[in-house]
C-alpha cells in the first residue's frame, strides 16, 4: 500500500503567519489523486484541497495545495484563529486509499 | 444539502459482531450514482479506509480488514451498512460514513459526525 508520511508533526504558529504542511508518498500517487482533510475536536474531516490543488467548495484561497508524484504541500497563507486544526493528506489513486498520519496546527 | 448520519450500539463485547448503519438524507442514493464509504479513527490516531461500496452493491475492502468485513446497500431505503466480525479491542474507534465525489478513484466529499464504538467486556 501506499504509506503517507506527514511532517512536522506538530507546527506552532501564529494568527497572521504562512503555514506549510507536507506529506510524503512511498510511492507516487496516480494522477495527482491526493487529498487534504481539515478536522477540528469532536468534528467529521472536511474536505480542503482535491486533485492535490483545487479546493473545495466553501474554502477560501489562503488556502492552497502543490505537488504531484510523491510530494505534496498544504499551504495557507495567513493564518486565521480558525484555521488552526488537524490536516490529513489521503492518496485515492489507488487501493487500499490511505491517509497520513496528520500534522496538527496549533496557536503558538 | 446531503447530510449522512451513524447510527449503531456504542458497545461492542469482544468477539461479536460490530454493525453500524449510515442513512443519507437531502439525496437518493440511487440517484447520485456515488460511491459510498466507511472510515475509522482509533482514539487519538489517524483515518483509517475500511471499505466503499457503489449503489450497484459493488464492494471494495481494505486488504487489512478484508476478511471481517462487510458493506451492504439498501438503495430503498438510502442506507448502506457496516457490519466487522470479531472485534476486539483494536477495533474501538470513532466511526465515520461518507460519500465519494465520484467514481472509486475520487476523494470523500461529505462525511457524517462520526459515532463512537467502544469494544469492550
Amino acid at each position: 500500500e501506499n504509506v503517507l508520511t506527514q511532517f512536522p508533526g506538530t507546527l506552532s504558529l501564529s494568527p497572521g503567519e504562512r503555514a506549510t504542511l507536507s506529506c510524503r508518498a512511498s510511492q507516487s500517487v496516480s494522477s495527482t489523486y491526493l487529498a487534504w482533510y481539515q478536522q477540528k475536536p469532536g468534528q467529521a474531516p472536511r474536505l480542503v484541497i482535491y486533485g492535490a490543488s483545487s479546493r473545495a467548495i466553501g474554502i477560501p484561497d489562503r488556502f492552497s495545495g502543490s505537488g504531484s508524484g510523491t510530494d505534496f504541500t498544504l499551504s495557507i497563507s495567513r493564518l486565521e484563529p480558525e484555521d488552526f486544526a488537524v490536516y490529513f493528506c489521503q492518496q485515492y489513486g489507488s487501493s487500499p486509499r490511505t491517509f497520513g498520519q496528520g500534522t496538527r496546527l496549533e496557536i503558538k | 444539502q446531503l447530510q449522512l448520519q451513524e447510527s449503531g450500539p456504542g458497545l461492542v463485547k469482544p468477539s461479536e459482531t460490530l454493525s453500524l448503519t449510515c442513512s443519507v438524507s437531502g439525496g437518493s442514493i440511487t440517484s447520485m450514482s456515488s460511491y459510498w464509504g466507511w472510515i475509522r479513527q482509533p482514539p487519538g490516531k489517524g483515518l483509517e479506509w475500511i471499505g466503499s461500496i457503489y449503489s450497484s452493491g459493488s464492494t471494495y475492502y481494505s486488504p487489512s480488514l478484508k476478511s471481517r468485513v462487510t458493506i451492504s446497500i439498501d438503495t430503498s431505503k438510502d442506507q448502506f451498512s457496516l457490519t466487522l466480525t470479531s472485534v476486539t479491542a483494536a477495533d474501538t474507534a470513532l466511526y465515520f460514513c461518507a460519500k465519494l465525489s465520484g467514481g472509486f478513484y475520487s476523494h470523500f466529499d461529505n462525511w457524517g459526525q462520526g459515532t463512537q464504538v467502544t469494544v469492550s467486556s
